[in-house]
């Protein structure tokens, strides 16, 4: 079974632009996660999902982030419009319940310029 | 809220040294604790984990014991191998919350 899948896995955009980065959790997971990671801050979840709603998203750094999960196998983070500042590896992960583990997927390196 | 403080690195080690890499933490409400290991390009792999006092975690040759009274929970391996290279973190979740909090990571380098 494929696990959770990230694109791109690389993304170069300059200061201003739209970024979306996507997420296809594992077939079956109910619940999805967004993380960053940075030098500064390690890892930090940003948001999470239980059965495509928005549970907890009190890690979202602010009103340029947005997430959505349309359906039970897709989700985005959207930048708009990105800072350099915003230049981190973002991950998704998916679990099959409460208190599951978490599997992540390889992340997105993003860089602002 | 919760924390969780681990070794800072970077750890190197030649192959077939003893580990150790400390974690404590500091939880709300009452923790489950992990271990996960992330290898160059890739996301974090959960390595092993415990969910109550005086567990053991086990996996891939490293082990870690849930200890309540010094709220710790430190990774061990007997004998380190070059393919054990990577970043190691250590992480809480507390009851009820899906949230997993991570430490800073350590970086680890077995030299051959």
């Amino acid at each position: 079974d494929a696990g959770v899948i990230q694109s791109p896995r690389h993304e170069v955009t300059e200061m201003g632009q739209e970024v979306t980065l996507r997420c296809k959790p594992i077939s079956g997971h109910d619940y999805l996660f967004w993380y960053r990671q940075t030098m500064m801050r390690g890892l930090e979840l940003l948001i999470y999902f239980n059965n495509n709603v928005p549970i907890d998203d009190s890690g979202m750094p602010e009103d340029r982030f947005s997430a959505k999960m349309p359906n039970a196998s897709f989700s985005t983070l959207k930048i708009q419009p990105s800072e350099p500042r915003d230049s981190a590896v973002y991950f998704c992960a998916s679990s099959t319940g409460t208190g599951e583990t978490q599997y992540f997927g390889p992340g997105t390196r993003l860089l602002v310029l | 809220g919760d924390s969780v403080t681990q070794m800072e690195g970077p750890v190197t080690l030649s192959e077939e040294a003893f580990l150790t890499i400390n974690c404590t933490y500091t939880a709300t409400g009452y923790p489950s604790l992990f271990w996960y290991v992330q290898y160059p390009g890739e996301g974090l792999q959960l390595l092993l984990k415990a969910t109550k006092a005086d567990d053991k975690g086990s996996n891939k040759g490293f082990e870690a014991t849930y200890r309540k009274e010094t709220t710790s929970f430190h990774l061990e391996k007997g004998s380190v191998q070059v393919s054990d290279s990577a970043v190691y973190f250590c992480a809480l979740r507390v009851v009820g919350n899906e949230k997993l909090t991570f430490g800073t990571g350590t970086r680890l380098t077995i030299i051959p």
